[in-house]
């Protein structure tokens, strides 16, 4: 079956722009989380989303935002892009909330994203 | 605050030589994940340990983890290049967090 699907893989953008990335999680799984990676701080949760609904959310500003669609792929989105934003976004993708912590999670590639 | 720790925070073995890492955890675990991280990209899931004492093998790899000492290692026997990388545990309370991370260098 395929994997958890993030696009773009890489991105350019310049300081206080915008960026949407796209995340496909594996069919039949219902939730997906994000999370951000940067050399400095490791692999940080951003939010989760299930059912079209936040569950969970990390300590990230407001810039950071997300959404899932009803077919259960979801959008991150990050407004007023800083330089500090450049990082290794990843999403992750499970049956459902709870089900990770029996089935595990599966990842994604990862949209890196560098902001000039 | 770190909640899981990791050691060591790099690793650089020979080919052939087997090594540890270890994953501590400041809160009671229920359950541990193991990933491995390519450079760069995506993880990649390993092993999930859910019992106190539960040890789990695929390959070269084995994990075990120790409730009672909040802590989880992972085993690799025999290192190949292949087995070079970023290797993460995980867990999950609210929310799903990761270790600080071992990036291991196998030489061949």
């Amino acid at each position: 079956k395929a994997g958890v699907t993030q696009t773009p893989r890489y991105l350019i953008k310049t300081r206080g722009q915008q960026v949407t990335l796209s995340c496909s999680p594996i069919s039949g799984h219902r939730s997906v989380s994000w999370y951000q990676q940067t050399p400095g701080q490791g692999l940080q949760f951003l939010f989760e989303y299930f059912s079209e609904t936040q569950r969970n959310k990390g300590n990230f500003p407001g810039r950071f935002s997300g959404r899932q669609f009803s077919n259960s792929r979801s959008e991150m989105n990050v407004s007023t892009l800083e330089l500090g934003d450049s990082a290794l976004y990843l999403c992750a993708s499970s049956l459902g909330p709870d089900r990770g912590r029996y089935d595990g999670y599966t990842f994604g590639s990862g949209t890196r994203l560098t902001v000039v | 605050s770190q909640e899981l720790e990791q050691s060591p925070q790099s690793l650089i073995v020979q080919e052939g030589k087997n090594l540890t890492i270890n994953c501590t955890s400041s809160k009671t675990l229920y359950g541990l994940y193991w990933y491995k991280q390519k450079y760069g990209e995506g993880l990649i899931f390993l092993m999930m340990l859910q019992k106190g004492g539960e040890e789990k093998s695929h390959e070269k790899i084995t994990a075990k983890l120790d409730e009672k000492k909040q802590q989880s290692s992972l085993h690799i026997t025999a290192s190949q290049p292949s087995h070079a990388g970023i290797y993460l545990c995980g867990a999950e309370s609210n929310q799903f967090y990761f270790g600080t991370g071992t990036s291991l260098t196998v030489i061949p």
